[in-house]
C-alpha cells in the first residue's frame, strides 16, 4: 500500500462546477497535510495547508481533513479552465523536519 | 528575489558519467530538499537538509550524494549516471515544516 494515495484521473469537470480531489494516506502519525498544484513542464505550489481536523477555505478552495478516516480532500468551487493541472496531496509525519510524502497525483481538467 | 534556482535546466549523460545539480535559495531557509518526478510517481524525496551542516536520506537516496555548501546551496551529485535515474529533479527551500517553495527543475536523461 502506498503511503499517500490518490486517483490519477484525470478528473474532467465543466467550467464553473464543483472539482473534488480526493487523497488517503496510510501512516496514523501524520500531522500536517498540503495540496499542490502543478502546471505541465512547471515546479508544484502550495495553494493549501491543513493541520487540524475540519475544513479550511481559502477563496475558491476548501481543504476537508478527517484524521480518523486518514482522508483528506481539496474542493475547487467555480472551476476556471486555468485550474486544469495536476494536484499533488503531501503529508508529514514530523513538524521538524518538513519530510514530504507526496501522492502520485491527480489531473484535473476543466472544460469550457 | 530570485527565489530558488536551479542549473542546469536540461542535462543529457552517458551511462556511468558523474553530474553535480546545483541549487541556491535566497529566502534565509533552514531547511533544503531534493525530489525526482518520474510519471506517475509524484515526488520522491532523495535528501534533505534540515539545516546548515546537516544532510539525511529520504525515500530513494541510493545512486546519489549531497552536500549542504552553506545556508544557500544545496548540491546533489551522480557519481555514475544509470538509466534509471533519467527524471527531473527538483530542489525545495522551507521553514521547517512550512510551505516548501520548489525550483524550476533540472530535466536529466542518462542514455
Amino acid at each position: 500500500q502506498k503511503e499517500v494515495e490518490q486517483n490519477s484521473g484525470p478528473l474532467s469537470v465543466p467550467e464553473g462546477a464543483i472539482a473534488s480531489l480526493n487523497c488517503t494516506y496510510s501512516d496514523r502519525g501524520s500531522q500536517s497535510f498540503f495540496w499542490y498544484r502543478q502546471y505541465s513542464g512547471k515546479s508544484p505550489e502550495l495553494i493549501m495547508s491543513i493541520y487540524s481536523n475540519g475544513d479550511k477555505e481559502d477563496g475558491r478552495f476548501t481543504a476537508q481533513l478527517n484524521k480518523a478516516s486518514q482522508y483528506v480532500s481539496l474542493l475547487i468551487r467555480d472551476s476556471q479552465p486555468s485550474d486544469s493541472a495536476t494536484y499533488l496531496c503531501a503529508v508529514t509525519r514530523s513538524s521538524n523536519t518538513g519530510k514530504l510524502i507526496f501522492g502520485q497525483g491527480t489531473t484535473l481538467q476543466v472544460k469550457p | 528575489n530570485a527565489g530558488v534556482t536551479q542549473t542546469p535546466k536540461f542535462q543529457v549523460l552517458k551511462t556511468g558519467q558523474s553530474m553535480t545539480l546545483q541549487c541556491a535559495q535566497d529566502m534565509n531557509h533552514n531547511s533544503m530538499y531534493w525530489y525526482r518526478q518520474d510519471p506517475g510517481m509524484g515526488l520522491r524525496l532523495i535528501y534533505y537538509s534540515a539545516s546548515e551542516g546537516t544532510t539525511d536520506k529520504g525515500e530513494v537516496p541510493n545512486g546519489y550524494n549531497v552536500s549542504r555548501l552553506n545556508k544557500r546551496e544545496f548540491s546533489l551529485r551522480l557519481e555514475s549516471a544509470a538509466p534509471s535515474q533519467t527524471s527531473v529533479y527538483f530542489c525545495a527551500s522551507s521553514e521547517l515544516a512550512d510551505t516548501q517553495y520548489f525550483g524550476p527543475g533540472t530535466r536529466l536523461t542518462v542514455l
